[in-house]
């Protein structure tokens, strides 16, 4: 079936580690994003990329880091720069000529202890 | 600033009941959708109204928009226990990516 898988589900961190954040999508689409997303508070945008090897920073691109390879993958590296890493990570994926519907994971659990 | 804003924040309701959520925005948009979320999963889109338009159904789903008053209302009516989740707005302005309020968080009670 098409969608967009991220991985891990849950990721624990310690202080001062970088961590990666997997997100593939099979539906052809041309963009896709990065949300974060803290409790009771909507998404923020993190990056976004609309083509191969090109990607601009959101609102909060601040201690993160991502690539865009392929057209199917864009990983997110939180780093140690990131002052509150905790959250809930979306990702996302749209088609840009049409009506922009967004496709989104299942989400990634970040907690650093 | 955020583009949009849901109002409630939180609606507890009981089954069969309607549930009404609304949304402002503060920009002139292309789009506005609505999306839904069940605790610890990722969001759905339920349906998308353009700014041409006033009214649109899908299902038991009524959105309405207003462009002057800059708002919008998404209606689920005879609410079931399995439509609790919660409910975000995204709008859409020329050459800006979507913005998503804090959305409004619906129990619906059996």
């Amino acid at each position: 079936d098409g969608g967009i898988t991220q991985s891990p589900k849950y990721l624990f961190r310690k202080e001062g580690q970088n961590v990666t954040l997997s997100c593939e999508q099979n539906l052809n689409h041309d963009a896709m994003y990065w949300y974060r997303q803290d409790p009771g508070q909507g998404l923020r945008l993190i990056y976004y990329s609309q083509i191969v090897n090109d990607f601009q920073k959101g609102d909060i691109a601040e201690g993160y880091s991502v690539s865009r390879e392929k057209k199917e993958s864009f990983p997110l590296t939180v780093t140690s720069a990131q002052k509150n890493p905790t959250a809930f990570y979306l990702c996302a994926s749209n088609q840009l000529a049409g009506t922009g519907e967004l496709f989104f994971g299942e989400g990634s659990r970040l907690t650093v202890l | 600033s955020q583009q949009g804003e849901e109002d409630p924040q939180a609606l507890s309701i009981q089954e069969g009941e309607n549930a009404t959520m609304n949304c402002s925005y503060k920009t002139s948009i292309n789009n506005l959708q609505w999306y839904r979320q069940n605790s610890g999963r990722g969001l759905v889109h339920l349906i998308l109204i353009r700014s041409n338009e006033r009214e649109k159904h899908s299902g038991r789903l009524r959105v309405t928009l207003d462009t002057s008053k800059k708002s919008s209302s998404l209606l689920i009516t005879a609410s079931r226990a399995a439509d609790t989740a919660s409910y975000f707005c995204a709008t859409d302005a020329a050459g800006q990516n979507f913005v998503f309020g804090p959305g409004t968080r619906l129990s619906v009670l059996p």
